[in-house]
């Protein structure tokens, strides 16, 4: 069953700005990651952010967890033409450590 | 150099046809994955092999069946193809069962005719 679903499904934004992609999930989790995949390409992990943690950084990227909400959120600050890509949530359903993705969220950067 | 690499990169082959695609790591990772992307980008897990041991099975057909030879390989052997079988498959490593990051292969594209 589809545990991760990312909100919007589809972005658009121009170069400078800053993206914000959501991802609710459905039961406890230990931990929840994110993702990128460029177009044909496989995926990229990007930042793995644990239930007992509420916010990480890497470079441009924040990434925020409610656990109370079962919702996280990752930001990508002063976006680039290059972080064009699908971005994807992972989740592991009841603490079974087994990644479940949702369909992921399409970000366009026009430059 | 690569971390995951799958091969091949492409496989277009008639229904009924058995076909095998291979994926090796070379981080020293314990457990290794098989995910399914279909056409609207779902990403499925199919198995999930711990140490050359089966851990995961979700509901895949019997006509799929995986294959670690060590730890360091994960192979997917595909019996009588079926036109639903078009996806992208996508092989990935991590440390253990419990720590995340993954790492992906870059996917072998199967298209069946």
């Amino acid at each position: 069953s589809q545990q991760g679903e990312e909100d919007p499904q589809a972005l658009s934004i121009q170069e400078g700005e800053n993206a914000t992609m959501n991802c609710s999930y459905k039961t406890s989790i230990n931990n929840l990651q994110w993702y990128r995949q460029n177009s044909g390409r496989g995926l990229v992990h990007l930042i793995l952010i644990r239930s007992n943690e509420r916010e990480k950084h890497s470079g441009r990227l924040r990434v925020t967890l409610d656990t109370s909400k079962k919702s996280s959120s990752l930001l990508i600050t002063a976006s680039r033409a290059a972080d064009t890509a699908s971005y994807f949530c992972a989740t592991d359903e009841g603490g079974s450590y087994i990644p479940t993705f949702g369909r992921g969220t399409s970000l366009i950067v026009h430059p | 150099d690569t971390a995951v690499s799958q091969t091949p990169k492409y496989l277009v082959t008639q229904m009924g046809n058995d076909k095998s695609i291979k994926c090796e790591q070379n981080l020293g990772h314990d457990t290794m994955y098989w995910y399914k992307q279909d056409s609207k980008k779902f990403l499925k897990i199919m198995f999930s092999y711990n140490n050359k041991e089966l851990i995961i099975n979700e509901t895949v057909p019997n006509r799929f069946s995986p294959k670690s030879p060590d730890k360091a390989h994960l192979n997917l052997h595909i019996n009588s193809l079926e036109l639903g079988d078009s996806a992208v498959y996508f092989c990935a490593s991590s440390p253990n069962q419990v720590t995340g990051g993954y790492t992906f292969g870059s996917g072998t594209r199967l298209t069946v005719v």
